[in-house]
C-alpha cells in the first residue's frame, strides 16, 4: 500500500501567523486530497490537488486562507493562513492507490492555535 | 446530494460479543463508492474496505464482514467475537463528484469493547 508522511505531526501557533503542512507519498499519484478533521467531528473535505493545476476547493474553503501547492506527482503543500482558534483541527491528506484500489489517508497534523 | 447517515453515535459491547455499526447513505451516482475506516484513539485513519457499487457480494475479512444492500441503501459492518483492541471510531465513507477521492464522512460511530 501507498505510504503516506506529514510535517509536522503537530504545533502550536500563535493567532494571525500561517502553518505549511507537507505531504510525500512513496509513488506517484495523480490527486492528492486535503481534510480537515475538527475537534471530536468527522472529516470534511478541503480541496483536491492535482499536479500542473489549480487545486479545487470545496464549499466553505477559500485559497486565500487554504494555499496549496503540487509541484510533482508525489508531494504537495497546505497552508493554512491568518490563523484563528477555530482553525483548531487534524489537516490530513490522502491519495489513491489504484494498485490496491483503496483509498490512503496520512497520519495527520494536529494543529492547535492560541 | 450525497449523504452518509450512522446513526450509532456511542455503542458499548463486552468482549466477545457481536456488533452490528449501521451505515445508510443518499447519493444520486449510479456508480459509486463505500468505505470504511477506523480511526484509533491514536488518531491515524485505517483503511478497513471499499466497495464498488456494483458488486453487491458481501465481503468477509476475519472477524470483519460487510453487508451491502443498494435496495435499502445500506452498507453494514459487523464485527464478529469483538476485542479491546476494536475499540475506536469507525466512519463510513461515500465518494461524489465522479472522483473516488472526494469523500463525504458520516459523522462516526464510538465502539468501546469492555472485557
Amino acid at each position: 500500500s501507498a505510504v503516506i508522511s506529514q510535517k509536522p505531526s503537530r504545533d502550536i501557533c500563535q493567532r494571525g501567523t500561517s502553518l505549511t503542512i507537507q505531504c510525500q507519498v512513496d509513488s506517484q499519484v495523480t490527486m492528492m486530497f486535503w481534510y480537515r478533521q475538527q475537534p471530536g467531528q468527522s472529516l470534511t473535505l478541503i480541496a483536491t490537488a492535482n499536479q500542473g493545476s489549480e487545486a479545487t476547493y470545496e464549499s466553505g474553503f477559500v485559497i486565500d486562507k487554504f494555499p496549496i501547492s503540487r509541484p510533482n506527482l508525489t508531494f504537495s503543500t497546505l497552508t493554512v493562513s491568518n490563523l484563528s482558534p477555530e482553525d483548531s483541527s487534524i489537516y490530513l491528506c490522502s491519495v489513491e492507490d489504484r494498485r490496491y484500489n483503496e483509498q490512503f489517508f496520512g497520519p495527520g497534523t494536529r494543529l492547535t492555535v492560541l | 446530494a450525497q449523504k452518509v447517515t450512522q446513526a450509532q453515535t456511542e455503542i458499548s459491547v463486552v468482549e466477545k460479543e457481536d456488533v452490528t455499526l449501521d451505515c445508510v447513505y443518499e447519493t444520486r451516482d449510479t456508480t459509486y463508492y463505500l468505505f470504511w475506516y477506523k480511526q484509533p484513539p491514536s488518531g491515524e485513519l485505517v483503511f478497513l474496505i471499499r466497495r464498488n457499487s456494483f458488486d453487491e457480494q458481501n465481503e468477509i475479512s476475519g472477524r470483519y464482514s460487510w453487508n451491502f444492500q443498494k435496495s435499502t441503501s445500506s452498507f453494514n459492518f459487523t464485527i464478529t467475537a469483538s476485542q479491546v483492541v476494536d475499540s475506536a471510531v469507525y466512519f463510513c465513507a461515500l465518494n461524489y463528484g465522479g472522483s473516488q477521492g472526494n469523500l463525504i464522512f458520516g459523522k462516526g460511530t464510538k465502539l468501546s469493547v469492555k472485557p
